[in-house]
């Protein structure tokens, strides 16, 4: 059964502190995406990443950073946490073996108080 | 560039009426067409898929979705609904002649509440 875990349901956190996001995945698949889900504005990609140690920037990655240095793991980071970055986040992956569905993890939610 | 348009932000239905879930999509070159699935404060789950090939898709949970091209649209369908079914729901689309083939677009999601 294929599977994407996240670190964490639900994390609280105070402005200004360095938050880690992280989402492993166990399928090999080469593609990892993180995206961010608040009410009224749907799922908006943050970092997408095609391979190891690549990634590009998605449509909102302003106050955010990833790393990939392995295949199955994708870390989101919050260099200085702000209350405006409340929200779900959630981490997927795909492959072109599978047309690029994708596959969810359950989400973060995190809390910047 | 690529779009998705949800035009319903919510959709009641009553439960074993059919329902419909509607998508339309705005796209150069030929699309894969996607529904997920989201139960409140959980992941996205894949429902069904178009690639290519017969226009009705069959998922899961009995969902099913037309692929017409000409309407340029893929709405989700259910002959009768549960209020298990109760979720949001979003259509997504990925271009194989796109630049960033690698993404989806995803709509802004439609809450489909089955009312007892």
């Amino acid at each position: 059964d294929v599977k994407v875990t996240q670190s964490s349901r639900y994390l609280v956190k105070r402005t200004g502190e360095k938050v880690f996001l992280e989402c492993v995945q166990d399928m090999d698949h080469e593609n990892m995406f993180w995206y961010r889900q608040d009410p009224g504005l749907g799922l908006r990609l943050i970092y997408f990443s095609y391979d190891v140690k690549m990634k590009e920037k998605g449509d909102i990655p302003e106050g955010y950073s990833v790393s990939r240095e392995k295949k199955e793991r994708f870390s989101l980071i919050l260099e200085s946490a702000s209350t405006n970055q409340t929200s779900m986040y959630l981490c997927a992956s795909s492959t072109v073996r599978l047309h690029y569905e994708q596959y969810f993890g359950p989400g973060t939610r995190l809390t910047v108080t | 560039a690529q779009s998705v348009a949800q035009p319903e932000d919510q959709v009641n239905v009553a439960e074993g009426n059919p329902l419909t879930v509607k998508c339309t999509y705005s796209v150069s070159g030929n699309p894969y067409l996607f529904w997920y699935v989201q139960y409140p404060n959980r992941g996205l789950q894949f429902l069904l898929k178009y690639i290519t090939g017969d226009n009705l898709v069959k998922g899961s949970y009995g969902f099913e979705a037309e692929f017409n091209k000409s309407q340029t649209s893929f709405h989700l369908k259910k002959p009768s609904a549960l209020v298990s079914d109760s979720a949001l729901y979003f259509c997504a689309i990925e271009s194989p002649s796109s630049g960033s083939a690698r993404q989806l677009t995803f709509g802004s999601g439609t809450q489909l509440t089955v009312l007892p």
